[in-house]
């Protein structure tokens, strides 16, 4: 199984402030991850596929680069509306497919 | 546009079972993969399983293997979910997921990235 870790757990952040997020594998998965979006009481909403395509609808200020075992997810500029958990999943390798704990963006 | 509406939260005893449902709009179920996707505070999400088009069967995470069944009723457009010997730790939301590729196909994708969620069915396990 493929173990996805995400770092950190939590940051708090200023709107407008730029934020990286790290998904590290625990063998290589290629570019087959993707990163989700979750508020509070919603599902998860896809944000990119194949580490670096951005899904249907995702602002431009969202990121993501990264292949192998590394991965990164930048929000530009930080808005009030992506104050959020993310997570990162890898499909390069199943069953199982797997997600990362995920990491939560509060504000500072 | 893809559409999962899945049926309504339940509340259940500790050794029964519990099936969830999960409607499809804006496509045929025989057009989609659909996989399922549960959520616990304790262990964040978790892959359940989803049919293996390659092997024609279908894969669970261990945990999972022997105790939950997945099927489809293509006449409805609804995928179910079922899970038996309910505990505590079967508490969850689960949620009903497409699954792509990253050619853009939806059909007969095993391993792939989830761009459409049901809104999730709370199951409660209590005594």
């Amino acid at each position: 199984e493929i173990v996805m870790t995400q770092s950190p757990a939590t940051v708090s952040v200023s709107a407008g402030e730029k934020v990286i997020l790290s998904c590290r594998a625990s063998q290589p998965v290629s570019g087959n991850l993707a990163w989700y979006q979750q508020k509070p009481g919603q599902a998860p909403r896809l944000l990119f596929y194949a580490a670096s395509t951005r899904a249907a609808g995702v602002p431009d200020r969202f990121s993501s680069s990264g292949s192998g075992t590394e991965f990164t997810l930048t929000i530009s500029s930080l808005q009030s509306e992506d104050f959020a958990v993310y997570y990162c999943q890898q499909y390069n390798n199943w069953p199982p497919l797997t997600f990362g704990g995920g990491t939560k963006v509060g504000i500072k | 546009q893809v559409q999962l509406v899945q049926s309504g939260a339940e509340v259940k005893k500790p050794g029964a079972s519990v099936k969830v449902a999960c409607k499809v709009s804006g496509y045929t179920l025989t057009e989609l993969s659909i996989q399922w996707v549960r959520q616990t505070p304790e262990k964040g999400l978790e892959w359940m399983g989803g049919f293996d088009f390659h092997d024609k069967k279908t894969v669970f995470a261990q945990k999972f293997r022997g105790r939950v069944t997945m099927t489809e009723d293509t006449s409805a457009d609804t995928a179910y979910m079922e899970m038996s010997s309910l505990s505590s730790e079967d508490a969850a939301v689960y949620y009903c997921v497409t699954v792509r590729a990253d050619s853009g196909n939806y059909k007969n994708v095993g391993n792939g990235y989830f761009d459409n969620w049901g809104q999730g069915t709370l199951v409660t396990v209590s005594s």
